[in-house]
């Protein structure tokens, strides 16, 4: 089967650095995608990654390790708009994405 | 215009009725996706469609069907809409997925009563 865990709720102040991890098993893993959502809109991809290592756009970043079944987003210089749900997602060999449960972020001035 | 329009974007119903939620694109994508939302649950893949001859089933498809009419339109349906099909519903679409890339339309909220 296909499963991935990430933190239901996570709670930071401004201008922090928060990590939400996600683990995953999955048959035919291809990458691990996260996506962002306010308050039930669409969600908006933020990173992809296929291979093991770091990848960063801006203030966030995105790590995998597929020996360990495991990533994580690092979100730097956190800011209140940065409050909302965040979603990892993997591509398996099927060719579409399965999501995780989301984790809640909240940010505190 | 959003690249990737969901109709309608809010629906009440009832028991029983027969409803269809649309989706249109102009990404010039071949792939979508029907997938749909509720609290503390993720987003959970109904279907998917890799091409206009391409229908395939997702985590959940009991009780919905799709349509894909053409390459930008793609319909989901829900014969006989029960109460625990009240949802937040997303219609996606992407290219090969090599960048882990969907792009998600607005949503469409269905209450079924």
């Amino acid at each position: 089967g296909q499963s991935l865990e990430q933190p239901s709720e996570v709670t930071a102040v401004e201008g922090a650095i928060v990590q939400i991890n996600c683990t995953y098993q999955t048959s035919g893993f291809y990458g691990l995608s996260w996506y962002q959502q306010h308050d039930g809109g669409a969600p908006t991809f933020l990173s992809y990654n296929a291979l093991d290592g770091l990848e960063e756009t801006g203030r966030f970043s995105s790590f995998l390790s597929r020996s360990d079944s495991y990533g994580y987003l690092l979100l730097q210089e956190l800011q209140m708009k940065d409050s909302a749900s965040y979603f990892c997602a993997v591509r398996n060999q099927g060719g579409k994405l399965i999501f995780g449960q989301g984790t809640e972020l909240s940010v505190k001035p | 215009d959003a690249d990737v329009t969901q109709t309608p974007r809010n629906r009440i119903t009832k028991t029983g009725k027969r409803i269809m939620l649309e989706c249109s694109q102009t990404k010039g994508h071949d792939r979508m996706y029907w997938y749909r939302q509720d609290p503390g649950l993720g987003l959970r893949l109904i279907y998917y469609s890799f091409d206009v001859k391409d229908i395939n089933k997702g985590e959940i498809s009991d009780g919905y069907s799709v349509s894909r009419q053409a390459q930008a339109k793609f319909s989901l349906s829900l014969e006989s809409a029960i109460p625990n099909q009240t949802a937040l519903y997303f219609c996606a679409t992407s290219d090969l997925l090599a960048t882990g890339e969907l792009f998600f339309g607005e949503g469409s909220r269905l209450t079924v009563l």
